[in-house]
């Protein structure tokens, strides 16, 4: 499945690192979404952007900064994070709220 | 608030088995719902889905049926391969907030040869 890619799919960094995860839709959606998959919890909602425009922010934390330049392409930006952000951040994509399809995800650690 | 609750994992079964996963949800209004997959190391996948209720979603010889009555969405196949070694979220469409998608747990489902 190669209609919505993220970079990189690992990444390792220290807490006072900047880094930034990227995500490419090649469905022609209009609607991407950042998700969190840590251990024994269910899949949390991040962040929703429709026409670029950010619809969801479900209460994340100010060091995580996401940014959607157009319709194809959703990054999410990392500043100091703790040990405890380490987790799968997954991308998706849908076209309105039709159904959405995901990416293969970024294994995120933070030492 | 809305909710799905998935039953607990892992379930282990011998290759050619029938599965089944229990998925119940709570919602207002009219949700659709899913079944997503995930493999090891990868992302999630749609399996299938059913927007309305009585709907039968279908793929790659799994089957669920979206049973209004029992708030239910269960997850079948007659006959499980080594391959179908997976997580399975069972998932609902918030009816409030369209974009977003509310997920049980998710089910391990280990298949042994």
């Amino acid at each position: 499945e190669t209609g919505v890619t993220q970079t990189p799919r690992h990444l390792v960094m220290g807490m006072t690192n900047k880094k930034s995860l990227k995500c490419e839709q090649h469905l022609g959606h209009n609607a991407m979404y950042w998700y969190k998959q840590s251990a024994k919890k269910p899949l949390e909602l991040m962040f929703v952007y429709s026409l670029e425009e950010r619809v969801e922010n479900n209460s994340v934390p100010s060091r995580f900064s996401p940014e959607c330049p157009n319709s194809s392409h959703l990054f999410l930006h990392l500043h100091t994070l703790q040990p405890e952000d380490s987790a799968l951040y997954l991308c998706a994509s849908s076209q309105g709220a039709d159904t959405q399809y995901f990416g293969p995800g970024t294994r995120l650690t933070v030492l | 608030g809305d909710s799905v609750t998935q039953m607990e994992g892992p379930v282990t079964l011998s290759e050619e088995a029938c599965l089944t996963i229990n998925c119940t949800y709570t919602a207002t209004g009219y949700p659709s719902l899913f079944w997503y997959v995930q493999y090891p190391g990868e992302g999630l996948q749609l399996l299938l889905k059913a927007t309305k209720a009585d709907d039968k979603g279908s793929n790659k010889g799994f089957e669920a049926t979206y049973r209004k009555e029992t708030t239910s969405f269960h997850l079948e196949k007659g006959s499980v391969q080594v391959s179908d070694s997976a997580v399975y979220f069972c998932a609902l469409s918030d009816p409030d907030s369209s974009y977003k998608l509310i997920f049980g747990s998710g089910t391990r489902l280990l298949v042994r040869p």
